[in-house]
């Protein structure tokens, strides 16, 4: 597709598991990133890729949050011993360049349900 | 804007009126902004952007306003229609990369 595209876009799983949320982003841009929208507020930013290697990942909220872009393409966040906190969309983003000034095109989102 | 949770601010207007909706952003240091609109169950979708060397840009029907000594940003939605109703978030950043903070955001209704 044309768009960023993230799978699955609902998941469901008990407290203390492990999930893995994927993000295609669109092909040829380089940037990508991942924000994390509670509801009934904005998106927060939580990581950033250029390329391959997390430019910034200030936003993980803890060591129990870690994402990937092996190839500089596709990227994986992970969540390790999830907690009903940690239920939210989860929105993954990719720009053509890092630069500012160039717009962000965001994927529909993962809703992650912890229960 | 203040947070309100799960309690987004909501602006309702008539269908062929024109909308505006404002935030107040954070960070005097912030020079690019971007105005997107989100429907229900679905990501963010960029409307317009601004950067801090302007006041104004215009685009279809939208136009944002840019006040930097007071740091309010306003988007004005000419001629609202249905389809216009979703919520509405400001975000800036620094330019330096796409790390943008986010205002918690306004809810548009539409009233046919």
């Amino acid at each position: 597709g044309a768009g960023v595209s993230q799978t699955p876009s609902n998941k469901v799983t008990e407290k203390g598991k492990y999930v893995e949320l994927r993000c295609d982003p669109i092909s040829g841009h380089t940037a990508l990133y991942w924000y994390r929208q509670s509801l009934g507020q904005g998106p927060e930013f939580l990581i950033y890729f250029q390329g391959t290697g997390a430019a910034d990942d200030s936003g993980l909220p803890n060591d129990r949050f870690f994402a990937v872009r092996p190839e500089g393409s596709v990227s994986t966040l992970k969540i390790q011993r999830t907690e009903r906190g940690d239920s939210a969309v989860y929105l993954c983003a990719s720009s053509l360049s890092p630069g500012g000034f160039t717009e962000a095109f965001f994927g529909q989102g993962t809703r992650l349900t912890v229960v | 804007g203040e947070s309100v949770g799960l309690h987004l601010p909501t602006l309702s207007v008539q269908e062929g009126d024109n909308s505006i909706i404002n935030c107040a952003y954070s960070n005097s240091a912030s020079d690019y902004f971007i105005w997107y609109k989100q429907e229900s169950g679905k990501g963010p979708q960029f409307i317009i952007d601004i950067r801090s060397n302007m006041d104004k840009r215009q685009g279809q029907r939208v136009t944002v306003l840019l006040n930097k000594t007071v740091k309010h940003l306003s988007l004005q939605i000419a001629a609202t229609q249905p389809g216009d109703s979703a919520v509405y978030f400001c975000a800036e950043n620094m330019g330096n990369f796409n790390k943008f903070y986010f205002g918690s955001g306004t809810k548009l209704n539409v009233k046919p």
